[in-house]
């Protein structure tokens, strides 16, 4: 079975700073997808960046970068020029590249709740 | 976009009632969709996959007739908690898909629950 790690409970970085949130994952798979999903106070989910696991070069959305090792099986997300409005829990997730019902859930790490200081 | 839709928004129930959450895909059809339930900062715990026309399927340990979940259209997929009891009371998320692409999945807004 797939799983996801966030060894980071939480982190906290300075406005206008870069800070790096870890994931590693386990899965025997090839193809897959990594995600990573901000959920600020409010509860609602929302995807900050995705990565097909096929594609070697990482994935940027302004923002926010993705370091993406498949062999080391590490998907550690950048954020740069950090923001107030970044501040909220990020959760890493994996999902099967299988297509069809419960083989696409979305496993979920942790959690790495990360607070942004003026 | 892609836009899910779930009602309503917070509940109180008193025990032994039971409560229904609806989740609508408003601008997409979405032939699976994901039922979680999450505790005070913690994870996201998958609870059940919700297909179209079909049973869903539960992850283990969540009681299937204290969650009954039905997906009787491709826009809407219901969790309805019977006999509901204190220990129900969480935060409950849908999520769903387009379809067999990439881009992750649409969650709901979520639905906090309050036994009493």
């Amino acid at each position: 079975a797939q799983t996801v790690t966030q060894s980071q409970p939480e982190m906290s970085v300075q406005e206008a700073e870069t800070v790096t949130l870890s994931c590693t994952y386990d899965t025997s798979e090839s193809d897959y997808y990594l995600f990573w999903y901000k959920q600020p106070p409010s509860r609602q989910m929302i995807l900050v960046i995705r990565q097909e696991a096929y594609k070697q070069q990482n994935a940027t959305e302004n923002r926010f970068s993705v370091n993406f090792q498949k062999a080391a099986k590490s998907f550690s997300l950048k954020i740069s020029d950090s923001q107030l409005g970044d501040a909220a829990m990020y959760f890493c997730a994996y999902r099967s590249a299988r297509y069809g019902g419960a083989t696409n859930k979305l496993i979920f790490g942790t959690g790495t709740l990360l607070a942004v200081q003026p | 976009g892609a836009v899910v839709s779930q009602h309503p928004s917070w509940v109180i129930c008193k025990s032994g009632t039971s409560v229904k959450i609806e989740c609508r895909s408003l601008d997409f059809q979405a032939t699976t969709m994901f039922w979680y339930r999450q505790f005070p900062k913690q994870s996201l715990m998958l609870m059940a996959t919700s297909n179209e026309g079909s049973k869903a399927t539960y992850e283990q340990g969540v009681e299937k007739d204290k969650f009954l979940i039905n997906h009787a259209s491709l826009t809407l997929s219901t969790l309805t908690v019977t006999s509901a009891h204190p220990e129900d009371s969480s935060f409950y998320i849908c999520s769903a898909s387009k379809g067999p692409d990439n881009y992750g999945y649409t969650f709901g807004s979520g639905t906090r629950l309050t036994v009493v």
